[in-house]
């Protein structure tokens, strides 16, 4: 299963953006990028995913090199809300099972 | 609509018990997923099941766990013999994925808690 890299934690001051960067130089032509958090005491929520293209949505951007081997997320304006672990998991034609890194905890200081 | 479900929310348990595990998945979702989460941990893949093809066992940590899945909806999790180390955050997710390839993203449900005394 290609495999994925985090840093361990990253801190951030409110209001400001975040970028979460995250390296998976095994990737297939195929396989999707995809951004999960997950919230004190709560199971993991989908965050944003992308193939080649830059993506937006209301949460997050995710900005994917051109090699495709490394990817970041960006929160544009952190808020308290937004400390969580982020996940960066890799889902495609490798199947279904999907392995889940550590993950990067973000801290966010007021 | 109705997210993924499960239950109990929290199980304690006494060691060498049996416990069951209930998930029930959103609505026509093919594919359907069980993780552990020890705590302070990341996820730990277990199984998951992909609509009438034979589930993926190959995360379950010992023979002891088991899972089935009826008629392509609910999904049990039991563990047999439950030991202390089996005290985690048990999660569900279920997702659109079908045929062989795994693209969509996963709808995770609140969690069981089981603690084993």
């Amino acid at each position: 299963d290609a495999k994925t890299t985090q840093p361990n934690s990253m801190e951030s001051n409110e209001e400001e953006p975040v970028h979460l960067p995250c390296n998976h130089s095994t990737i297939s032509g195929t396989d999707y990028i995809h951004w999960y958090r997950q919230l004190p005491s709560q199971g993991p929520e989908y965050v944003i995913h992308g193939l080649t293209s830059n993506v937006n949505n209301r949460m997050a951007s995710l900005a994917i090199a051109e090699d495709r081997k490394s990817s970041t997320l960006i929160l544009h304006r952190a808020t308290l809300r937004d400390a969580a672990v982020y996940y960066c998991i890799l889902r495609g034609t490798g199947g279904f099972k999907t392995i889940f890194g550590a993950g990067t905890r973000l801290f966010v200081k007021a | 609509g109705a997210g993924v479900s499960q239950s109990p929310s929290n199980k304690v348990t006494e060691k060498g018990k049996d416990v069951e595990l209930r998930c029930d998945p959103i609505s026509g979702h093919t594919a359907l997923y069980w993780y552990r989460q020890s705590l302070g941990q990341g996820l730990e893949f277990l199984i998951y099941f992909q609509g009438n093809s034979a589930p993926d066992k190959s995360g379950l940590p010992s023979d002891r766990f088991s899972a089935e899945r009826t008629g392509g909806s609910v999904s049990t999790l039991t563990i047999q013999r439950t030991q202390q180390e089996d005290s985690a955050v048990y999660l569900c997710a279920s997702s659109l994925d079908w045929g062989t390839s795994a693209y969509n993203e996963q709808f995770f449900g609140p969690g069981t808690r089981l603690t084993v005394l």
